[in-house]
C-alpha cells in the first residue's frame, strides 16, 4: 500500500509569485484534504476535496484554490504569494464510509516566500 | 468555538515515566478526537483516536481519557521512551467544513535517558 506522497519536498518562491504544489493520496482514499502549518504551531485547514468536487474550506482567501483528479491526486495553487505564506503544507488523505475516520498526512512540502 | 486548547506547550519526562498531555474544546459538534505524532521534518502521524461516547481507549503504551461533560480528553504515554520525543497534537473533527481536524497548537515531548 503507497502511503499519501507529495511534491516538491522544498520550494522557494518570492512575493507576489504563484505556486503549485502536488500531492498522490493513498490507494483507495478519494478525499484529500490541505492544511497549513507555520513553524511552531499545529496545522491549519485550507480545504477538501472529494470526488473532484470542493467539499469544504476553512478560513483562508481565495487565493489558495485547489483541483482533484479522476485518479483522486490534487494540487493546491496559491497566486500572489505573501511573506506569512511560509509554511509546511500537508496534504492528507481518507477513505469514505465505515472506518474511514482517519486522515493519513504525507511528508508535506516547505514553502520559503522571500 | 473552534479551538483546541493544549497543554502543556512543552514536557520534559524521565525515561520510564509517564508523559501526559492535556486538551479541552468548546464545541460540541466534534464527534472525532485523533492525537498525532510529529516528528521534525515529517508529517503528522495518527497515534490513536477516540470517540466521544467512549471514556478511555489504550493501544500499547499509549492511552485516550476523555471527558464529555467537562470537555476534556488527555494522551497518557506509560513508560516514556527516548523515541519518543517528538511534537505531539491533539485535533477534533468537526463537519462544518467537509471533515476538517481543528489541531491543538502542539506539546514538545523530551524523554531524557
Amino acid at each position: 500500500e503507497t502511503g499519501v506522497t507529495q511534491s516538491p519536498t522544498h520550494l522557494i518562491k518570492t512575493r507576489g509569485q504563484q505556486v503549485t504544489l502536488r500531492c498522490s493520496s493513498q490507494s483507495g482514499h478519494n478525499t484529500v484534504s490541505w492544511y497549513q502549518q507555520a513553524l511552531g504551531q499545529g496545522p491549519q485547514f485550507i480545504f477538501q476535496y472529494y470526488r473532484e468536487e470542493e467539499n469544504g474550506r476553512g478560513n483562508f482567501p481565495p487565493r489558495f484554490s485547489g483541483l482533484q483528479f479522476p485518479n483522486y491526486s490534487s494540487e493546491l495553487n496559491v497566486n500572489a504569494l505573501e511573506l506569512d505564506d511560509s509554511a509546511l503544507y500537508l496534504c492528507a488523505s481518507s477513505g469514505q464510509g465505515q472506518g474511514s475516520d482517519t486522515q493519513y498526512f504525507g511528508p508535506g512540502t516547505r514553502l520559503t516566500v522571500l | 468555538q473552534q479551538q483546541v486548547k493544549q497543554s502543556p506547550q512543552s514536557l520534559i519526562v524521565q525515561k520510564g515515566g509517564i508523559s501526559i498531555i492535556n486538551c479541552a474544546y468548546e464545541n460540541t459538534a466534534f464527534d472525532y478526537f485523533p492525537w498525532y505524532q510529529q516528528f521534525p521534518g515529517k508529517g503528522p502521524a495518527l497515534l490513536i483516536a477516540i470517540r466521544p461516547d467512549v471514556s478511555e481507549k489504550k493501544e500499547g503504551r499509549f492511552t485516550i481519557s476523555f471527558n464529555k461533560s467537562a470537555k476534556q480528553f488527555s494522551l497518557h504515554i506509560m513508560d516514556s521512551q527516548p523515541g519518543d520525543s517528538a511534537t505531539y497534537f491533539c485535533a477534533a473533527r468537526v463537519y462544518q467544513a467537509g471533515t476538517a481536524l481543528i489541531f491543538g497548537k502542539g506539546t514538545t515531548l523530551s524523554v531524557s535517558s
